[in-house]
């Protein structure tokens, strides 16, 4: 149990264009996602927070009109790049938390993003 | 603030080799431990944790101690496999699985055959 799903897994696109990238509970509810950015070869940089029904709290120098982030039921968040360019390729990973008490986070596969 | 520091990659190792590698962390308080390990083009899982001082963590023939008096968590392994090859993260977190986790700059494991 505990399965975190992200779509698309892979995605390339032109400059300009902008990606949404969805993060599923599959097998229990979650009150709170989180989305993080990896950069090649480096550690994940936690990005922002999101709880259901709320907006989400971005971390510090991560821009939430260009980052938007939903959070519209228990079982999905997603994560919409607007207008991306070059310097927003990246690898970006959701997790999620179980409703009630001291949960684990439960990883999604990550989503590769590449913008040309 | 909190901070991980593990030791730079790659590291590279025959198999059926030791492997070691060290974490260390800065934090206030009583921070949960964890090693975190991402597979190629997948997402992390969780390998082991450890919630307080003294405590070992171990899965799959990992394993770690918590050692609050030297702020550090090493990974071991005995007799590492191919298929071990990935990153592996070390990070903290103030809860026990936690929602405000620090991740370890990470490192890369090679196994050659």
């Amino acid at each position: 149990g505990a399965v975190v799903s992200q779509h698309p897994s892979r995605v390339i696109c032109k400059s300009g264009t902008s990606v949404k990238i969805e993060c599923r509970s599959l097998d229990f509810q979650a009150t709170t996602m989180f989305w993080y950015r990896q950069f090649p070869k480096q550690s994940l940089m936690l990005m922002a927070t999101s709880n259901e029904g709320s907006k989400a709290t971005y971390e510090q120098g991560v821009e939430k009109d260009k980052f938007l982030i939903n959070h519209a039921s228990l079982t999905l968040s997603t994560l919409t790049v607007t207008s991306a360019h070059p310097e927003d390729s990246s690898f970006y990973i959701c997790s999620a938390i179980k409703m009630g008490g001291d949960q684990p986070q439960h990883f999604g596969d990550g989503t590769r993003l590449s913008i040309l | 603030g909190d901070s991980v520091t593990q030791m730079e990659g790659p590291v590279t190792l025959s198999e059926e080799a030791f492997l070691t590698i060290n974490c260390t962390y800065t934090a206030t308080g009583y921070p949960s431990l964890f090693w975190y390990v991402q597979y190629p083009g997948e997402g992390l899982q969780l390998l082991l944790k450890a919630t307080k001082a003294d405590d070992k963590g171990s899965n799959k023939g990992f394993e770690a101690t918590y050692r609050k008096e030297t702020t550090s968590f090493h990974l071991e392994k005995g007799s590492v496999q191919v298929s071990d090859s990935a990153v592996y993260f070390c990070a903290l977190s103030d809860l026990h699985y936690g929602q405000n986790f620090v991740f370890g700059p990470g490192t890369r494991l090679s196994v050659l055959p």
